[in-house]
């Protein structure tokens, strides 16, 4: 089974409006990193935030993490057609090889 | 883009037959991972391969299996191929124990 689970599954919103998708995991990270994917091709790493870390920023991109919830959000401010893709979060956990663990994914769309 | 490369880009394969995937990775990076995306899912963990030797492994079957070579460059075998073996399959390079994994652009597989 999958680590985290995004919230909404899928998103649709104006350009220029902000956009804010939501994961949950289950087990104790080291980190949580945000990856976005357009159209079944190849994931892009986006921003990494520590398990120590509650908020993180990054040009459009605010990250903030509640390790008491088991939760986190990506906020993408100012959106632009251009980011229409899907996002997914991914936790890498405290053992075993520093492989991640992705949730299901929220498809944004960004209309013009 | 990431310097990761993965080939062949399309794939396809019938029922029982065997296929080999490749990835060249970042630059500097030697370790591999490799995941399985189906459709409308995220990224599931298959392995991961350091030194030429698998380090971690999902809940995968043994008809999956990898190597990895001096120049870091790895294969993703799988043997016997079933239906639900359609997917995404994605190779990501890091350096051992970096936290941020880069990713390729997969090679899509359907089994027919």
């Amino acid at each position: 089974s999958q680590q985290g689970e995004e919230d909404p599954q899928a998103l649709s919103i104006q350009e220029g409006e902000n956009a804010t998708m939501n994961c949950s995991y289950k087990t104790s990270i080291n980190n949580l990193q945000w990856y976005r994917q357009n159209s079944g091709r190849g994931l892009v790493h986006l921003i990494l935030i520590r398990s120590n870390e509650r908020e993180k920023h990054s040009g459009r991109l605010r990250v903030t993490l509640d390790t008491s919830k088991k939760s986190s959000s990506l906020l993408i401010t100012a959106s632009r057609a251009a980011d229409t893709a899907s996002y997914f979060c991914a936790t890498a956990v405290l053992t075993g090889a520093n492989n991640l663990f992705f949730g299901t994914g929220t498809r944004l769309t960004v209309i013009p | 883009e990431t310097g990761v490369t993965q080939s062949p880009t399309h794939l396809i394969k019938t029922r029982g037959q065997q296929v080999t995937l490749r990835c060249s990775s970042q630059s500097g990076h030697n370790t591999v991972s490799w995941y399985q995306q189906a459709l409308g899912q995220g990224p599931q963990f298959i392995f991961q391969y350091y030194r030429e030797e698998e380090n971690g492994r999902g809940n995968f079957p043994p008809r999956f299996s990898g190597l990895q070579f001096p120049n870091y460059s790895s294969e993703l075998n799988v043997n016997a191929l079933e239906l639900d073996d359609s997917a995404l399959y994605l190779c990501a390079s890091s350096y051992w124990g970096g936290e941020t994994q880069y990713f390729g652009p997969g090679t899509r597989l359907l089994v027919l």
